[in-house]
């Protein structure tokens, strides 16, 4: 089955700098490749996905990058804000993997005044 | 986005009665609903796969009879915890995705349960 790790683990960056979440993938035939941002005691919330037909894709201050090659995929936050701070999960899914998504470990972004 | 609403927020019970947790697509027909687990400081892990008017399709090492789930409507889908015990306190996590498709998945607010 497909096996999503994401690194790193925690990130720690002061306001106004930019954060990057790298999350490699195993199975070629996944193609959709959400983002999901997760405050303390709530669901994931979806902030940006990707599918495998694009490079990359952008949403104001949060953007997406896919190397369908290398098989990996990162997160872009740019002007990082104090709310911004919150766990980050990547997720991959293939058409035909009973829709199923699977997440990678995480990664705690705090972002310092 | 799409809403996905979960019911209840949280909820405490003592071991031995059963829990009931209801997830609602508030505004989109959902073909399939999807039921995590999430332990403290770690990842989602995907226990059951439910897909309206059909069985659940378990993950390995769930078990089946203790967390019972039922995708009666597009809209609804339940997890109901047996006979709960303190090691099945967790936060529980639902999603739904519109259609059979490769789409969006919303997760709902999550269900703190605690047993006591």
């Amino acid at each position: 089955g497909e096996n999503v790790e994401q690194h790193p683990s925690t990130l720690s960056v002061q306001e106004g700098d930019s954060a990057v979440i790298k999350c490699t993938y195993s199975d070629s035939a996944s193609n959709y490749f959400p983002w999901y941002k997760q405050e303390l005691g709530k669901g994931p919330q979806l902030i940006i996905d990707i599918r495998s037909n694009v490079g990359e894709k952008k949403d104001q201050r949060i953007a997406v990058t896919l190397n369908k090659t290398a098989k990996h995929f990162s997160l872009h936050i740019t002007e990082t804000q104090p709310e911004d701070s919150a766990v980050y999960f990547c997720a991959a899914s293939m058409r035909g993997g009973g829709n199923k998504l699977t997440f990678g470990t995480g990664t705690q972004l705090k972002v310092e005044l | 986005g799409a809403v996905v609403s979960q019911h209840p927020s949280r909820v405490i019970c003592k071991s031995g009665t059963s829990v009931k947790i209801e997830c609602r697509s508030l505004d989109f027909q959902a073909t399939t609903m999807f039921w995590y687990r999430q332990f403290p400081k770690q990842s989602l892990m995907l226990m059951a796969t439910s897909n309206e008017g059909s069985k659940a399709t378990y993950e390995q090492g769930v078990e089946k009879d203790k967390f019972l789930i039922n995708h009666a409507s597009l809209t609804l889908s339940t997890l109901t915890v047996t006979s709960a015990h303190p090691e099945d306190s967790s936060f529980y996590i639902c999603s739904a995705r519109r259609g059979r498709a490769n789409t969006e998945a919303f997760f709902g607010q999550g269900t703190r349960l605690t047993v006591v």
